[in-house]
């Protein structure tokens, strides 16, 4: 059964303090692997998507990276507007998204 | 402003009502999902519509009831539901090619079972 598990539940960062989140997958046969963030009271909005082992995206402070089991977020000098909660999925089949339950990231001022 | 609109953002219900959720997508896909959302738990799929014909049910119970009249609106009509039921509602459209096309996220409708 395809599997998603994101690490750590949450964190907390002091702004420009850099690190990273985590998301292992097992799944068969890998269509895509996506990243979003999520803000209170609102809908899932789409950062990324990997496609294949080594391949890299990169959006202003974040960049996404690919293994053939895990993926990472990273987030280079972070500032408070970065606080969100970062959603991790992969793609099972032609449409199904299976997700982690996320990681609850606070920067701190 | 997201190409995912959703209504109501807000329901408050009680057991006995019936009551309808609307999606409307302006982002021309072809695609369209229902996922529930609970504290502490991954997001779960519900049903997926592709070029309008229901492809997903991931055994929901029956007192939920997808309708998906084009390729732009998508309902979930509600009925006899539970307190479990409580949670966010989120709608979300992608471009079906396959395989490995981003879904948008809609806002979502919060719902609270009384």
């Amino acid at each position: 059964e395809d599997q998603v598990t994101q690490s750590p539940e949450a964190l907390r960062l002091q702004e420009g303090e850099s690190s990273s989140l985590n998301c292992s997958y097992t799944v068969s046969g890998l269509r895509g692997l996506f990243w979003y963030r999520q803000d209170p009271g609102k809908g899932p909005e789409f950062l990324f998507t990997l496609y294949s082992a080594g391949e890299e995206k990169e959006k202003e402070r974040l960049k996404a990276t690919l293994t053939k089991k895990e993926s990472f977020l990273h987030i280079t000098a972070p500032k408070p507007e970065d606080s969100a909660t970062y959603l991790c999925a992969v793609q099972q089949g032609a449409q199904k998204l299976v997700f982690g339950q996320g990681t609850r990231l606070t920067i701190n001022p | 402003e997201t190409g995912v609109t959703q209504t109501p953002r807000h329901l408050v219900m009680g057991m006995t009502n019936k009551k309808s959720l609307k999606c409307e997508q302006h982002l021309g896909h072809n695609a369209m999902y229902w996922y529930k959302q609970s504290a502490k738990k991954p997001l779960e799929l519900m049903f997926v519509y592709s070029l309008e014909e229901r492809v997903e049910n991931n055994s929901v119970p029956s007192r939920f009831s997808p309708e998906c009249p084009n390729s732009s609106h998508l309902f979930l009509h509600l009925h006899t539901l539970q307190p479990e039921d409580s949670a966010l509602y989120l709608c979300a459209s992608s471009q079906d090619q396959g395989g490995g096309q981003p879904q948008h996220f809609g806002d979502g409708t919060r719902l609270s079972i009384l």
